[in-house]
């Protein structure tokens, strides 16, 4: 199976609304939680990271929440706006400077209908 | 201070040809990681380097290797090209061998024929 499965796979909301996207690992010995946005024809933009020491994060419209005991982590946004519309992807490593590589979910293409 | 680089931007190739691809980390970055996303497959680990030194690599057959290079700047390398190696592959860079944040380059998009 996958080691990071992420759902929904596509989420369309109303501009305004808020979004969230479900992501969980196999993996116990994780323990750094990146969420990167991907536009079309760039490379993925890390937003938001979560370290398994923490429970919560914010950063303006965008939450990130760890629960280890269930191995789920999950991205929030509020108040969407048209520009917040890309795929995005949660990701989970054991180690620091990318020495044991990102395991990413498929990926959620995010449709913010105006 | 500017982003990750990669070059070429796109690449096409026949089967059974070798392709070189090309990544300069963030300025003081020197940890360089290689990733191939596809459709099918989503994003996937290729290998990391560090220091010039390879220190972990995925789940990859022996076509795909990789160096780095005394600057930092990195290079991958595909041989024997297959149809099934189109991708588009993409770069990340890290501060250091513990900082947990990669950064990613826009890719190179490899076609292969």
């Amino acid at each position: 199976g996958e080691n990071v499965e992420q759902h929904p796979s596509t989420l369309s909301v109303q501009e305004g609304d808020s979004a969230v996207i479900k992501c969980t690992y196999l993996d116990s010995a994780s323990n750094y939680f990146p969420w990167y946005k991907q536009e079309l024809g760039k490379g993925p933009q890390l937003i938001i990271d979560i370290r398994s020491n923490v429970g919560e994060k914010k950063d303006q419209r965008i939450a990130v929440t760890l629960n280890k005991t269930a191995k789920h982590f999950s991205l929030h946004i509020t108040e969407t706006q048209p520009e917040d519309s890309a795929v995005y992807f949660c990701a989970a490593s054991r180690a620091g400077g990318g020495a044991d590589g990102l395991t990413f979910g498929k990926g959620t293409h995010l449709i913010i209908q105006p | 201070k500017a982003g990750v680089t990669q070059t070429p931007r796109y690449l096409i190739k026949t089967r059974g040809q070798q392709v070189t691809l090309s990544c300069s980390p963030i300025s003081g970055h020197r940890s360089v990681s290689w990733y191939q996303q596809t459709p099918g497959q989503g994003l996937q680990f290729l290998f990391e380097y560090f220091s010039e030194t390879q220190r972990n690599k995925g789940n990859f057959p022996g076509r795909f290797s990789g160096r780095q290079f005394s600057n930092s700047r990195s290079e991958m390398n595909v041989s024997t090209l297959e149809l099934g190696d189109s991708a588009l592959y993409l770069c990340a860079s890290s501060l250091d061998a513990r900082a947990y944040e990669q950064y990613f380059g826009p890719g190179t998009r490899l076609t292969v024929t």
